[in-house]
């Protein structure tokens, strides 16, 4: 069964500094990857996703991530965090469609960023 | 506006009382799906739908029902809730084809006394 683990609950960091959330998967074959964030009182917004190809990632509102086989990560990244940026992370797997038709994401437990002025 | 529309945004309601939470997207996506998100668990799918008539069970289905009569509208149905359906839901809807982002509605915090 394909999993997503988050370890950090929290993550703080100053503005202006770099700001790196941590992602590990588990999954047989190639992952589909994504990350979400997830603003007080609203649903889950797309940030960017890995399928194939290059392994940094531009998405969203100045973030990137990198795909990494080999250690099994996907971590979302950006140069220079923003007070706007706190808010809930998510990281998600999704089921390859040719193994079952669901195409249900299966989410981490989510990273909070707070950005500290 | 692109848009999935939840409602209610929230409902406080008793054990037994059935309720349904509509979902509505203006996008044309033929998949739709249900979470559940529960603190330190992440979002849980519940069910799912691949296209109109077309649904089927997600990870945690257990007191729940869904129907795809049109395209745009996907209900979630909670015949007799319980306390432990307390939780924040969220509709969310995509393309066909795995690697479509899905878009998801405001969600719906729903608590059952």
């Amino acid at each position: 069964a394909q999993s997503v683990a988050q370890p950090e609950d929290q993550v703080n960091v100053a503005e202006g500094n770099p700001l790196t959330v941590k992602c590990t998967y588990s999954v047989s074959g190639n992952p589909y990857l994504f990350w979400y964030v997830q603003y007080p009182n609203r649903g889950l917004q797309f940030l960017l996703k890995y399928i194939t190809g290059d392994n940094l990632v531009k998405g969203s509102y100045g973030f990137e991530a990198e795909f990494n086989k080999s250690q099994t990560s996907f971590h979302l990244k950006k140069p220079s965090a923003l007070v706007s940026d706190s808010a809930l992370y998510f990281c998600a797997v999704r089921d390859p469609p040719w193994r079952t038709g669901r195409r249900a994401l299966t989410f981490g437990s989510g990273t909070r960023l707070q950005v500290q002025p | 506006e692109a848009q999935v529309t939840q409602n209610p945004r929230y409902l406080i309601t008793v054990t037994g009382k059935k309720l349904t939470v509509t979902c509505s997207q203006n996008m044309n996506h033929e998949y739709m799906s249900w979470y559940r998100q529960d603190p330190g668990l992440g979002l849980r799918q519940i069910y799912y739908s691949m296209n109109v008539e077309v649904t089927d069970k997600g990870d945690v289905p257990e007191g729940y029902k869904v129907s795809r009569k049109e395209k745009r509208n996907f209900p979630l149905i909670l015949e007799s809730p319980s306390p432990n359906q307390t939780s924040l839901y969220f509709c969310a809807s995509s393309l066909e084809g795995g690697n479509q982002p899905q878009h998801f509605g405001d969600g719906t915090r729903l608590s059952i006394l």
